[in-house]
């Protein structure tokens, strides 16, 4: 079984903090991805990688970075927490074969206090 | 770019009864089509996927849907659901586009209400 795991279910920050959200998938997949997820909104992709050290903006990167310097594992990083990055994140992760299935993590829900 | 609209928000339905939850998407391109479903402080498992061929699609749990390519539509359908059913539901759309990644657009979702 693909098992994409995220390093925090629950995270409590407070503001201008730096954020790290870790994940990390098993299945040897080049793809990764990272959504936020708001009620009435669904999800939205942040940033995704493709591959090693690569990276695509998203359709929301505005405040967040991403780093992925192994193939299994791909941070989200928030410079400097602000309130209206409280949500919910989640990470995905799939094979490079064009409409692949996306196995996501169970989530981290982020509070900015 | 592509965008996807579930027009309903919450469903309401009787367990046994059937449902049918509604999706359209607009995209200058042809698209891939996918249902996801969200239990309740889980993330997303995929529950069917149209690429190609047959328009009507079988998934898990006893769920289909039929791609309808002139009405832009992807909607969802249940003969007959069941309390263990309810959770949210997400529509999304990948372009069949080049490049190596495909993120996916999702619909809002819609919260799949069953009663007893």
């Amino acid at each position: 079984d693909v098992k994409v795991t995220q390093s925090s279910r629950y995270l409590v920050k407070r503001t201008g903090e730096k954020v790290f959200l870790e994940c990390v998938q098993d299945m040897d997949h080049e793809n990764m991805f990272w959504y936020r997820q708001d009620p009435g909104l669904g999800l939205r992709l942040i940033y995704f990688s493709y591959d090693v050290k690569m990276k695509e903006k998203g359709d929301i990167p505005e405040g967040y970075s991403v780093s992925r310097e192994k193939k299994e594992r791909f941070s989200l990083i928030l410079e400097s927490a602000s309130t209206n990055q409280t949500s919910m994140y989640l990470c995905a992760s799939s094979l490079i074969v064009r409409a692949n299935e996306q196995f996501f993590g169970p989530g981290t829900r982020l509070t900015v206090l | 770019a592509q965008s996807v609209t579930q027009l309903d928000s919450q469903v309401p339905v009787f367990e046994e009864a059937p449902v049918e939850l509604r999706c359209n998407y607009s995209s200058s391109v042809s698209v891939y089509l996918f249902w996801y479903v969200q239990y309740p402080n889980q993330g997303l498992q995929l529950l069917l996927k149209y690429l190609s061929g047959s328009t009507l699609v079988k998934g898990i749990n006893g769920f289909e849907a039929e791609f309808n390519k002139s009405q832009t539509s992807f909607h969802l359908r249940k003969p007959s659901v069941h309390i263990s059913d309810t959770a949210e539901y997400f529509c999304a759309v990948s372009v069949m586009a080049g490049g190596g990644a495909d993120g996916l657009t999702f619909g809002k979702g819609t919260h799949l209400i069953i009663q007893p």
